[in-house]
């Protein structure tokens, strides 16, 4: 399995600010991907982060709002954008890893 | 109709008993399937892949059917430390994960 971390872990923002998730993993991984999961919810990819070209958005969701850099094959970033109480969330990390998908811890943001 | 399918429980159930969950997936592309685990205030874990053959590991047992796009998940001898909730999710060809809404299980003494 990989191992892979989250920073920061939990937040508490402004409506209106922007938060950027970072994902670390201890191995090179070619796609890595990012989910949201709201209170009481299963898992909602937002989108796959490739390296050397764009992310790959899930409807629903756009660059705009959800930009994500991967600038190599151990680390992204999610940024939150233009925030407001709706984006409330767990963000989740995750990488596709034989046999299966893993997951970072996670990052609890609340949005006031 | 959401693609992949649980009772959301909670399933409450005495140490010891044997519990099911139940899944239906909508894709039938879909091509691998696997059960996550996922702690209060955690992130989901993989307990098991699904296959067509069925396969078991200690006290869990997973079987797929194709046919009826359905899976499921059987806990023998329930432990305290079984209670969690349950995640069926279903993999497309592009290893994309769709994931059910979860079933709860608390398992008390």
């Amino acid at each position: 399995s990989a191992v892979i971390s989250q920073k920061p872990s939990r937040d508490i923002c402004q409506r209106g600010t922007s938060l950027t998730i970072q994902c670390q993993v201890d191995s090179q991984v070619t796609m890595m991907f990012w989910y949201r999961q709201q209170p009481g919810q299963s898992l909602t990819l937002i989108a796959t982060a490739n390296q050397g070209s764009e992310a790959t958005y899930e409807s629903g969701f756009v660059i705009d709002k959800f930009p994500i850099s991967r600038p190599n094959l151990t680390f992204s970033t999610l940024t939150v954008s233009n925030m407001s109480p709706e984006d409330s969330s767990i963000y989740l990390c995750s990488v596709n890893y034989a046999p299966g998908e893993f997951f970072g811890p996670g990052t609890r943001l609340t949005v006031l | 109709r959401k693609e992949v399918e649980q009772d959301p429980g909670p399933f409450n159930v005495p140490e010891g008993a044997t519990v099911a969950f139940n899944c239906t997936y909508s894709n039938s592309a879909s091509q691998s399937f696997f059960w996550y685990r996922q702690d209060c205030r955690k992130e989901p874990k993989l307990l098991m892949s699904v296959y067509s053959s069925g396969n078991e590991d200690g006290r869990f047992t997973a079987q797929l059917n194709r046919a009826s796009q359905y899976i499921s998940l059987l806990i023998r001898d329930s432990k305290l430390s079984d209670s969690a909730t349950y995640l069926c999710v279903a993999s497309n060809a592009g290893n994309m994960l769709t994931f059910g809404g979860g079933t709860r299980l608390m398992v008390k003494p």
